[in-house]
Formats: C-alpha cells, structure tokens, sequence
C-alpha cells in the first residue's frame, strides 16, 4: 500500500535537546495528523491540522501543514526522556479519503 | 480522549487455528471501523474498513475470506484470522470513529503468534 516519506527514520538526542521530522507526499492531503506510538501499544493522537499554512502547539509540540499541502513537520522543543517512542505521520485526501501513514520516526532521548 | 479496547492484548495460537480479535469503542457509538496491521519496525498499514451493519471494504491484497470482518453493533467490531499460519504473525491494531467528522481513537493493539 501507498506510504508517506517520513524522515528521519531514526533520531538520538540528549533530553533538552529540540527535535525536527518531517513527512512529504507526491499527493495532495486535506488533513495531516501526527501521531506517537509506544512499543506494544496503539498510535495516539498528538496533532491535527485541516488547513494549508496552519501551525498548531500542544505543549512542547508544534506541528505545521505546508502551504504545498504535501508536506507536514512536527517540532518537540525541550525534549524529556518520556518522548521516546515512534512518531508516525498520517495524511489523508484524494479519491479515497483513507489515513495513509508514514514510515515513522524512532526518537531516543539520553537523560 | 475516547476510549477504544481491543482484546485479547496478546495471543499465541498452532498454524492452521482460527482467531479472534475483538475492537470495542467503551464510550462512544462508531459508525466506522478500521483494521490495521503492523509488521515489526514498520508502518501501519489499513486492512479494511466497516461501517455498523454493513460488509466491510477491504484493500487490495487483503483476503477478505481469510480475515473476516464483523460490525455488527456501534460498538464492537471483530476480525477473526482465519486457518492462521506464521506468516500472519504481526500486530494488529483497530480504530473507531464517531462520525466522519471526528477523527479515529485507536486501540491499543494485539499481538498475534502464529506457531
């Protein structure tokens, strides 16, 4: 099945340290969701974003919809060793309105 | 956040046995349901979805007699993996959605061995 290009594939950064990764489509999307997943466990749900140029925070993160409608990025600022997990990006639009995801981000925090 | 319940968290059945997988929405009715599978260090990917009291859509390359879906109330969904074989070990994860408004709550997933 189609998937999104999401990079980094991996990150390992020191806790305090600010965290960038994006996700890029040859499609167009109407919505970009961001989404954290912890090993043995459901994705859940950290940012939604329904509109083009549209830069939304939750806390520590903050995640943009880019004005192509192609592209997506979500920041962490301030990381802390319970950010660790894997980061997935979900875009969703065309003819067939389906989530499709990207390829994740593993993000390591050292204390 | 809703709450969506899958169960069993874990399971481990013989090649060839029938299994299944139940999604449950404990706080909200969901017209819609969607069944992912997850292999190790990759992606999600959607295996089907169902609408309450409908059959269920599925993509493509996903055996629709092999791993059967069920919507039978707006609040429960069940796949059942079919005369499972080891290659059909992975992670299975469902969601529900109130509405097509609303965006999907996912379970939190079960891990299926086939030995």
């Amino acid at each position: 099945g189609q998937q999104l290009n999401q990079s980094p594939q991996s990150m390992f950064i020191q806790e305090g340290e600010d965290v960038s990764m994006n996700c890029t489509s040859s499609s167009i999307f109407n919505t970009w969701l961001w989404y954290k997943q912890d090993p043995g466990e459901g994705p859940v749900l950290l940012i939604a974003l329904y509109k083009a140029g549209e830069l939304t925070s939750n806390g520590r993160l903050t995640a943009q919809f880019g004005i192509t409608r192609k592209d997506s990025f979500l920041n962490i600022s301030a990381s802390i060793p319970s950010d660790v997990g894997i980061y997935f990006c979900a875009g969703r639009g065309g003819a067939t309105n389906k989530l499709i995801f990207g390829t994740g981000t593993l993000l390591a925090v050292q204390p | 956040g809703a709450v969506v319940s899958q169960h069993p968290s874990w399971v481990i059945c013989k090649s060839g046995t029938s299994v299944k997988i139940e999604c449950r929405s404990l706080d909200f009715q969901a017209t819609t349901m969607f069944w992912y599978r997850q292999f190790p260090k990759q992606s999600l990917m959607l295996m089907a979805t169902s609408n309450e009291g409908s059959k269920a859509t599925y993509e493509q390359g996903v055996e629709k007699d092999k791993f059967l879906i069920n919507h039978a109330s707006l609040t429960l969904s069940t796949l059942t993996v079919t005369s499972a074989h080891p290659e059909d070990s992975s992670f299975y994860i469902c969601s529900a959605r109130q509405d097509s408004s609303t965006e999907a709550f996912f379970g939190q997933g079960t891990r299926l061995t086939v030995v």
